[in-house]
């Protein structure tokens, strides 16, 4: 059974500096693993796809990796600004099918002027 | 290009009262579809999922039940809601290859 962990659970920071979350996960026989971003009260929205054959995935100041051996991924976030506030949620397929998922609990990250 | 839409955004409702929640799907076809809770402080659960018209799957026993009446359409139905069916419900869809999912923006259902 795939169980997804996610460290902080909550994380303040300075605007600009560059910051880490941490995701990890218990089947390393990985199908995929997906970030998201939840604003408070609104659906999620679809951050990164990193497949089991890759090792990161860039998209403008979000970078993701993938460690299947290790059971991890971090989301990197570069030059963090106000609007980045939000709750970061990473998820693992059920199994071996691409998006039956199981979320970690999230790590609500707030960017402070 | 592909959109999700849930409907209604917010709903009370009391205790024993039927459930309807909709989700429909734009701009694809064959559509794997899903629907998940969200309770307070808590992460998302997968409820049910579906890979075709009539064809449900459940994750988890409860007071809930889906059903899939057309390609992109999903409905998520109580016939008598419980206080713990309170909770933000998110429907989600990916394709036939199971990649990517994308979710709608969510129904907060409040059971007073």
């Amino acid at each position: 059974k795939q169980e997804v962990t996610q460290i902080p659970a909550a994380l303040s920071v300075p605007e600009g500096e560059n910051l880490v979350l941490n995701c990890s996960f218990t089947d390393s026989a990985i199908y995929n693993l997906q970030w998201f971003r939840q604003d408070p009260g609104k659906g999620l929205t679809s951050l990164l796809l990193i497949q089991s054959s890759q090792r990161e995935q860039t998209s403008g100041r979000l970078n993701a990796s993938l460690d299947k051996s290790s059971g991890r991924s971090t989301l990197y976030i570069a030059a963090s600004q106000p609007g980045d506030s939000a709750t970061y949620l990473c998820a693992a397929p059920i199994g071996t099918s691409g998006s039956r998922l199981t979320f970690g609990e999230g790590t609500q990250l707030t960017v402070n002027p | 290009s592909q959109t999700i839409h849930q409907w209604p955004a917010t709903l009370v409702q009391p205790v024993g009262s039927p459930l309807s929640l909709e989700c429909t799907v734009e701009g694809t076809s064959n559509p794997n579809l899903y629907w998940y809770r969200q309770a307070a402080g808590r992460g998302l659960q997968l409820l049910f999922y579906s890979v075709g018209i009539g064809q449900i799957s459940s994750e988890v026993p409860q007071n809930l039940s889906a059903s899939r009446p057309q390609d992109r359409q999903f409905i998520l139905s109580s016939k008598k809601l419980l206080l713990s069916d309170s909770g933000f419900y998110l429907c989600a869809w990916s394709n036939a290859f199971n990649t990517e999912a994308f979710f709608g923006q969510g129904t907060r259902l409040t059971v007073v």
